[in-house]
């Protein structure tokens, strides 16, 4: 059974680096890539991008100049940095893996609740 | 980037009865890359559809998902206490991905 475990800083104040990391547990580590989304509070959600064990990534535009994905294929763990955080920022933030080829979200992480301060 | 229009935002049903969901694209959805989740309070969603009519690995049969080029359905045949939830659809044809914005069904 595929699980992720999540875990990272939950305060943060303005202009700080977000950073969290997620480990699986169970399945292939390589056959996927591995992403992150985030759910401002009470609302929807938006996706932050994803990675892949030979570490090529697919970024949301939006994010991209602040985002820095890694993997590390020793723990089958991936993280995520998001620099300059501000308020807009602040949210529940989920690990998930993806099908390759197919950019869907099938397991998810449960969740880490970031907020940032100004 | 593509953007998804769910509707209604909110859908008052009793236990039982069929729910109707919609998912409208600005534009052409590619390959009908789109999926379907759940998510209740506090918790992660929940992969319900993809591939716009594929059920996910356990998910029930009264889930059913169709449609294709700008209009999806996701539709519950008969709701049980425990599909009361917010559901969002997700496209993955064309990056950035993006979600709608959900829509909520509660009991009525």
């Amino acid at each position: 059974q595929v699980q992720l475990q999540q875990w990272g800083a939950g305060l943060l104040k303005a202009s700080e680096t977000l950073s969290l990391t997620c480990a699986v547990y169970g399945g292939s580590f390589s056959d996927f890539y591995w992403g992150w989304v985030r759910q401002p509070p009470g609302k929807g959600l938006e996706w932050i991008g994803e990675i892949n064990e030979s570490g090529i990534m697919n970024y949301n535009p939006s994010l991209k100049s602040r985002l820095t994905l890694s993997v590390d294929t020793s723990k089958n763990q991936f993280s995520l940095n998001l620099r300059s955080v501000t308020a807009a920022d602040t949210g529940v933030y989920y690990c998930a893996r993806v099908p390759q080829w197919l950019n869907y979200f099938d397991y998810w992480g449960q969740g880490a609740l970031v907020t940032v301060s100004s | 980037e593509i953007v998804l229009t769910q509707s209604p935002g909110t859908l008052s049903l009793s236990p039982g009865e069929r729910a109707t969901l919609s998912c409208r694209a600005s534009q052409s959805v590619m390959s009908t890359y789109l999926a379907w989740y759940q998510q209740k309070p506090g918790q992660a969603p929940r992969l319900l559809i993809y591939s716009a009519s594929s059920r996910a690995t356990g998910i029930p049969d009264r889930f059913s998902g169709s449609g294709s080029g700008t209009d999806f359905t996701l539709t519950i045949s008969r709701l049980e206490p425990e599909d009361f939830a917010v559901y969002y659809c997700q496209q993955y044809g064309r990056s950035p991905w993006t979600f709608g914005l959900g829509t909520k069904v509660d009991i009525k």
